[in-house]
């Protein structure tokens, strides 16, 4: 069973850089399937951020596109979420997934438990 | 690209069947039969309910149905229970690899 898990800073200053990494289990990233970032700020509703596949290759959300970096790396069986100049409206609930199957989907089946990164001074 | 649009709420008794709706345009919902739902319950992450409008992913119960006419898709929960009070959300391939997501709409089970 794939098990994700989400790791970085709580608390991001504005202007700064939000990067987040997550670890998966159970699974070898380099066997293929699509991995995402999708958010959620407080009490609202869920945004797409970017998806990236086991050769490197990202799609991104055109409202966050010049932001927003994904790269996967294998050899520790980990994807990463970089989000430079955030500000407060970047203020979330950040969770990694995994699509439902090895094709092109945004559809995702497997999701970390989340976590909060806080933007502010 | 522009959220999909859902209702705020939506409720209904032990029992009874209530649909939840997920509207969107001709360059989204409209044009493809990639809508998902996923249901997702305070503090927790999303759960996978449906996909391709109308798949079920295994486990999940056959109570809960997909459908879509035009630029709307629907999610259908028959025999309301009182674990399917949650958040529930649609998403929907809008093109150039791009996905998009409603709103949400809190289902509560009186």
């Amino acid at each position: 069973q794939v098990h994700l898990q989400e790791s970085g800073p709580g608390l991001v200053t504005p202007s700064d850089t939000l990067s987040l990494t997550c670890t998966v289990s159970g699974y070898s990233i380099s066997n293929g399937y699509y991995w995402g970032w999708i958010r959620q700020p407080p009490g609202k509703g869920l945004e797409w951020i970017g998806t990236v596949y086991h050769s490197g290759a990202t799609y991104y959300n055109p409202s966050l596109k010049g932001r927003v970096t994904v790269s996967v790396d294998t050899s520790k069986n980990q994807f990463s979420l970089r989000l430079t100049s955030v500000t407060a409206a970047d203020t979330a609930v950040y969770y990694c997934a995994r699509v439902y199957n090895s094709g092109w989907t945004g559809d995702f089946q497997h999701w970390g438990q989340g976590t909060l990164v806080t933007v502010s001074s | 690209q522009s959220a999909l649009t859902q209702p705020p709420s939506a409720s209904g008794s032990p029992g009874q069947s209530v649909t939840i709706s997920c509207t969107g345009t001709s360059s989204d919902v409209g044009a493809f039969n990639y809508v998902a739902w996923y249901q997702q319950h305070p503090g927790k992450a999303p759960k996978f309910m449906m996909y391709e409008v109308s798949k079920r992913p295994s486990g999940v119960p056959d109570r809960f149905s997909g459908s879509k006419s035009g630029n709307t898709a629907s999610l259908t929960v028959s025999g309301l229970q009182a674990e399917d009070e949650a958040d529930y959300y649609c998403s929907s391939y809008a093109g150039g690899n791009n996905w998009v997501f409603g709103g949400g709409t809190k289902l509560t089970v009186l």
